[in-house]
């Protein structure tokens, strides 16, 4: 069955270093989310990205974060200078387009950011 | 913010009776809503949909009920099965927007007993 994919599955990094966080979609879907989950707290939506764009963002992604598709596989989040708080599980999400617009999104197992 | 709404943190249920899992939502704008599971060290994993044109789902194990006017979505897992014990997430999405963004609850822990 196909699945998302993401890597590395642990990143430590020191507050103010850049991380890039590395998701591989399912191949027929068009639409990626990134999301994160602060241990103890819920799962936040971060952004949302179609047809090579941003489609929707939330107020936690502010500018030092960035998203793109870089080779048409990997669908990448950047942090540019990490803070303590950034510090979380970092889920992608992906989802096919379809006619009525609900569709499933379907998550990667993670990757668990650890800033220093 | 508290769109979405789990109330249980946990539930404990004996094998092969029903799990009563519960949600309730504030924002009128969602239309879609979804279960997660989620085992520890893992992503959410899809287990059923729900539109708001509809008031119940039905999928094997699993049914979601929707009663719109209460804001207030369950899911039923019957027969239960120890495999089931997990964190059962609720999700939600809105009408407008092209790529739907999910607003999860904040969780319910299943223990499912043998």
């Amino acid at each position: 069955e196909p699945e998302v994919t993401q890597t590395p599955s642990h990143q430590v990094t020191q507050m103010g270093q850049e991380v890039i966080l590395r998701c591989v979609p399912i191949s027929n879907h068009l639409y990626f989310y990134w999301y994160r989950q602060i241990l103890g707290q819920k799962v936040e939506f971060l952004v949302s990205f179609y047809n090579n764009e941003i489609s929707e963002k939330s107020e936690i992604f502010d500018d030092q974060f960035s998203v793109e598709r870089p080779d048409g596989s990997n669908f990448t989040l950047k942090i540019r200078s990490t803070k303590l708080e950034d510090s979380a599980m970092y889920f992608c999400a992906t989802s096919e387009m379809l006619a009525g617009g609900n569709n499933e999104q379907f998550f990667g197992p993670g990757t668990r950011l650890t800033v220093l | 913010d508290q769109q979405v709404k789990q109330n249980s943190p946990s539930l404990s249920v004996q094998e092969g009776r029903i799990s009563i899992l519960n949600c309730d939502y504030t924002n009128s704008m969602f239309d879609y809503f979804l279960w997660y599971k989620k085992y520890p060290a893992e992503g959410p994993t899809f287990l059923i949909s729900i539109s708001s044109i509809k008031d119940k789902n039905e999928d094997g194990r699993f049914t979601v009920f929707l009663n719109k006017s209460a804001k207030h979505l369950s899911l039923h897992i019957v027969p239960s099965q120890p495999g089931d014990s997990a964190v059962y997430f609720c999700a939600a999405s809105p009408s407008s927007g092209s790529a739907r963004q999910l607003t999860f609850g904040s969780g319910t822990q299943l223990t499912v007993l043998p």
